[in-house]
């Protein structure tokens, strides 16, 4: 079966950095996604990871290491509306092209 | 262009009722799948389809189902309503070709049964 672990919950301070840690476990693998959401919003994508090493969006950055099974995303500068829920991802053959695996998700409150 | 829809935003259902569910994705695309989220669950797979066909299958019950249309519109149904359904029910949309990294999710539907 498919497993993804985060930390539940994250508090930090605004204008500093966070990193949100994914461990998985998984029959098979294509790519590790991360996903923002927030309080009662939908879904939005924010990264993608195939292969190993580092992804950097702006003040968001994302690594793989497909040997470790751990990914993790990164926030820089934070800022008060970056508190909201982070769910990373997992993409899997699953016999299909879409089988998307979740994980439970980690809720980032960021303060001043 | 016009992000994914689902309808309604928000129902009521009492137990042992029926509900269905509706998601338009995002025009051009063509696999649509449909997630149930809870506090204590996350968000877990219930099923993607892929011009009218079901690709993948979560772990519930044969209770949920749903369809595809033709124009990639997907609907689910949910038979014998439990309590224990009540969730946020999101879809997602992508174009569908192998190498799809990015959903596109809509609001939910968020079903309360009583």
């Amino acid at each position: 079966g498919q497993s993804l672990e985060q930390p539940s919950e994250v508090t930090a301070v605004e204008g500093a950095i966070v990193q949100i840690n994914c461990t998985y476990q998984t029959s098979g693998f294509y790519g590790l996604s991360w996903y923002q959401q927030h309080d009662g919003g939908a879904p939005t994508f924010l990264s993608y990871n195939a292969l190993d090493g580092l992804e950097e969006t702006g003040r968001f950055s994302s690594f793989l290491s497909r040997s470790d099974s751990y990914g993790y995303l990164l926030l820089q500068e934070l800022q008060m509306k970056d508190s909201a829920s982070y769910f990373c991802a997992v993409r899997d053959p699953g016999g299909g092209y879409q089988k998307v695996t979740f994980g439970t998700g980690t809720k980032l409150q960021v303060i001043p | 262009k016009a992000g994914v829809t689902q309808t309604p935003r928000y129902l009521i259902k009492t137990r042992g009722q029926q509900v269905t569910l509706s998601c338009s994705p995002i025009s051009g695309h063509r696999s649509v799948s449909w997630y149930q989220q809870t506090p204590g669950q996350g968000l877990q797979f219930l099923f993607e389809y892929f011009s009218e066909t079901q690709r993948n299958k979560g772990n519930f019950p044969g209770r949920f189902s749903g369809r595809q249309f033709s124009n990639s519109r997907s609907e689910m149904n949910v038979s014998t309503l439990e309590l224990g359904d009540s969730a946020l029910y999101l879809c997602a949309s992508t174009r569908g070709g192998g190498e799809n990294t990015e959903a596109f999710f809509g609001q939910g539907t968020r079903l309360t049964v009583v």
